[in-house]
């Protein structure tokens, strides 16, 4: 039962247009988000977060939308570079006492041509 | 230190010996995971340290994983009598808290022969 799920596993995009990467999660109880971005032979490194008192958080390029009636995240990356080309992996904490736990999608590999 | 480290990178053993794997967390951070990450898949919970207490072990698969912190620094993940099954990727991370940004050392890749 897994509790978020990314639904597309690979997505290209041509240079400069834009990236959506989906993540939906299952469990009301999560009210923290985050978004990891990690290179082959690296650990994942954080990207942006987002807590569930939002519905949108930005960081230069890139942006988080967070629809808490629908479950559902999205990552938006504008406008796409090749150097984005990487797996990302959206994570979920949940607002209990095990509020230590994350929970990783599998992650969806971005490819952005040139 | 400049980041997480974790050793051995790469570990290959026979089937029902005992491994045991080592994170070197970043020295101010209070938080400390463990990850287990299939092929193809995404890290997938384990345990997690604050300091040296350890609130939530229920990721553990079996008895046979067994994790520590006893000084709230470096920790250690046990696996006894591995098994093939064990074969995968094992990640540590750590924050300044819990959930804070985890930082992710590049893991140690686990092949159980």
């Amino acid at each position: 039962d897994q509790q978020v799920k990314q639904n597309s596993p690979s997505l290209s995009v041509q240079e400069g247009r834009i990236s959506i990467l989906n993540c939906d999660y299952t469990n009301s109880m999560f009210d923290y988000f985050l978004w990891y971005k990690k290179y082959p032979a690296e650990g994942p490194t954080f990207l942006i977060s987002i807590s569930s008192i939002k519905d949108k958080n930005e960081d230069g390029r890139f942006t988080v939308f967070l629809n808490k009636s629908a479950k559902h995240l999205s990552l938006h990356i504008v406008p796409s570079q090749p150097g984005d080309s990487a797996v990302y992996f959206c994570a979920a904490y949940p607002i209990n006492t095990n509020a230590g736990k994350s929970t990783f999608g599998d992650g969806t590999t971005l490819t952005v041509k040139p | 230190g400049a980041g997480v480290s974790q050793s051995p990178r790469y570990k290959v053993t026979k089937r029902g010996q005992d491994v045991t794997l080592r994170c070197d967390p970043i020295s101010s951070h209070a938080t400390l995971y463990w990850y287990q990450q299939a092929l193809g898949q995404g890290p997938e919970f384990l345990t997690y340290f604050n300091y040296e207490a350890q609130p939530d072990k229920s990721g553990l698969p079996s008895d046979r994983f067994s994790a520590e912190r006893p000084e709230g620094s470096i920790s250690t993940l046990t696996i006894q009598r591995t098994e093939q099954r064990d074969s995968a990727m094992y990640r540590c991370a750590s924050s300044t808290g819990q959930r804070e940004t985890q930082y992710f050392g590049p893991g140690t890749r686990l092949l159980v022969l």
